[in-house]
């Protein structure tokens, strides 16, 4: 089955510094890629998502790029702002054939320091 | 979250007693999805419902049976819980098979099993 790996497992950064996010995933097949941001003591909530015909998605200080050679996808949010922090997951899936299974990466969990 | 409510949202038991989650939706989603939450694994699939009376396992699907009688209920059943079984547990539906909406996710279920 599909395996996805997330990489830093914790992040920390200066309000107002970039943050990155990285995911690898195994399925040559899967082809849709959400990100959902947990607050704490709350369910994930989607962010955003890409799928695997784009190569790059943009939503104000956030945005998600797509490798699909390399099988790896990033989140990229810019200007963090305190509370950005969160802890952040990604996921990947075969859409319109595994009903809807999603396979999450480990989490990430971001602080963004005043 | 709107549409979606799961209960009880914190549970202790002791070990070797059934234990039943319910999640509620009034989106009237097709698709429901029992995840648990631990550090260092993220999201991981229990079962998943593509329809009433459709269910089937997902990754982590020892130890737990669900049923969906009706298509806003997803009941999720610990037959005879264990240490292992205390977790953070997450209901999510989807529409068009998580393609393009992705996931809503409920609050959450706290389990502690003593």
């Amino acid at each position: 089955g599909e395996n996805v790996e997330q990489h830093p497992s914790t992040l920390s950064v200066q309000e107002g510094d970039s943050a990155v996010i990285k995911c690898t995933y195994s399925d040559s097949a899967s082809n849709y890629f959400p990100w959902y941001k947990q607050e704490l003591g709350k369910g994930p909530q989607l962010i955003i998502d890409i799928r695997s015909n784009v190569g790059e998605k943009k939503d104000q200080r956030i945005a998600v790029t797509l490798n699909k050679t390399a099988k790896h996808f990033s989140l990229h949010i810019t200007e963090t702002q305190p509370e950005d922090s969160a802890v952040y997951f990604c996921a990947a899936s075969k859409s319109g054939t595994s009903y809807g299974k999603l396979t999450f990466g480990q989490g990430t969990i971001l602080t963004v320091h005043p | 979250d709107a549409g979606i409510t799961q209960s009880p949202r914190h549970k202790v038991t002791e070990t070797g007693t059934p234990v039943t989650l319910r999640c509620h939706q009034t989106e009237n989603h097709r698709y429901m999805y029992w995840y648990r939450q631990d550090p260092g694994h993220g999201l991981r699939l229990i079962h998943y419902s593509y329809g009433v009376k459709d269910t089937d396992k997902g990754e982590v699907s020892d130890g737990y049976s669900v049923s969906r009688s009706k298509t806003e209920d997803f009941l999720l059943t610990l037959e005879s819980a264990t240490s292992s079984q205390t977790s953070v547990y997450f209901c999510a539906i989807s529409e068009v098979q998580g393609a393009r909406y992705g996931y809503t996710f409920g609050s959450g279920t706290r389990l502690t099993v003593v």
